[in-house]
């Protein structure tokens, strides 16, 4: 099945600086890359999702990029502020029935 | 809309009992999934369901059973607890009969296993 890794497992990054996360996956033939933001006690939330026919999305602060090539896909915050403090989780599926998460970033906003 | 509940929010199991976590959802989504998370571990698929009285493993199925006789209901099954199946768990619905659309999570369900 598919395998998810993430890096890093932990951030601590300046208010104001920037933000990336980087996971890899396994299967070529994955085509669907969702990032999911989980703030301490609450539930996941999708922030932002990729498919495989483009190479990269913004919405506001937050971009992913994918490079199908290489298999591997990134979270880009900027201008980080204290409410993006959460752990982050990107995912992969090849769009059949499973989805496949990395095991997270925890992303530490220092004020 | 109350989009997915769960209850219990907290459980606690001894070993060997049984319980029946439930889920929820009122957006009419044909897809319905569990997701255990572990520290470290990320989320990590138990059973999914692309539709009313179709069920599948996902990836750690072991101890649980599911069943979905509703489009708005999947419940979780744990047949005989055991401490390893302490986790906090949750459900999720998404559009579609795939994973490939954005998935709208429960508000979990904390189990200890003593």
């Amino acid at each position: 099945g598919e395998n998810v890794e993430q890096h890093p497992s932990t951030l601590s990054v300046q208010e104001g600086d920037s933000a990336v996360i980087k996971c890899t996956y396994s299967d070529s033939a994955s085509n669907y890359f969702p990032w999911y933001k989980q703030e301490l006690g609450k539930r996941p939330q999708l922030i932002i999702d990729i498919r495989s026919n483009v190479g990269e999305k913004k919405d506001q602060r937050i971009a992913v990029t994918l490079n199908k090539t290489a298999k591997h896909f990134s979270l880009h915050i900027t201008e980080t502020q204290p409410e993006d403090s959460a752990v982050y989780f990107c995912a992969a599926s090849t769009g059949d029935y499973k989805l496949s998460f990395g095991a997270g970033t925890t992303v530490t906003v220092r004020a | 809309n109350a989009g997915v509940t769960q209850t219990p929010k907290f459980q606690v199991l001894k070993t060997g009992q049984s319980m029946t976590l439930q889920c929820a959802q009122d957006m009419n989504h044909e897809y319905m999934s569990w997701y255990r998370q572990d520290p470290g571990m990320g989320l990590r698929l138990i059973h999914y369901s692309v539709g009313a009285g179709i069920t599948d493993q996902g990836e750690v199925p072991n101890g649980y059973n599911v069943s979905r006789s509703t489009t708005e209901d999947f419940p979780l099954r744990l047949l005989s607890a055991a401490p390893s199946q302490t986790s906090v768990y949750f459900c999720a619905s998404s559009y579609g009969q795939g994973a490939y659309n954005e998935q709208f999570f429960g508000p979990g369900t904390r189990l200890t296993v003593l």
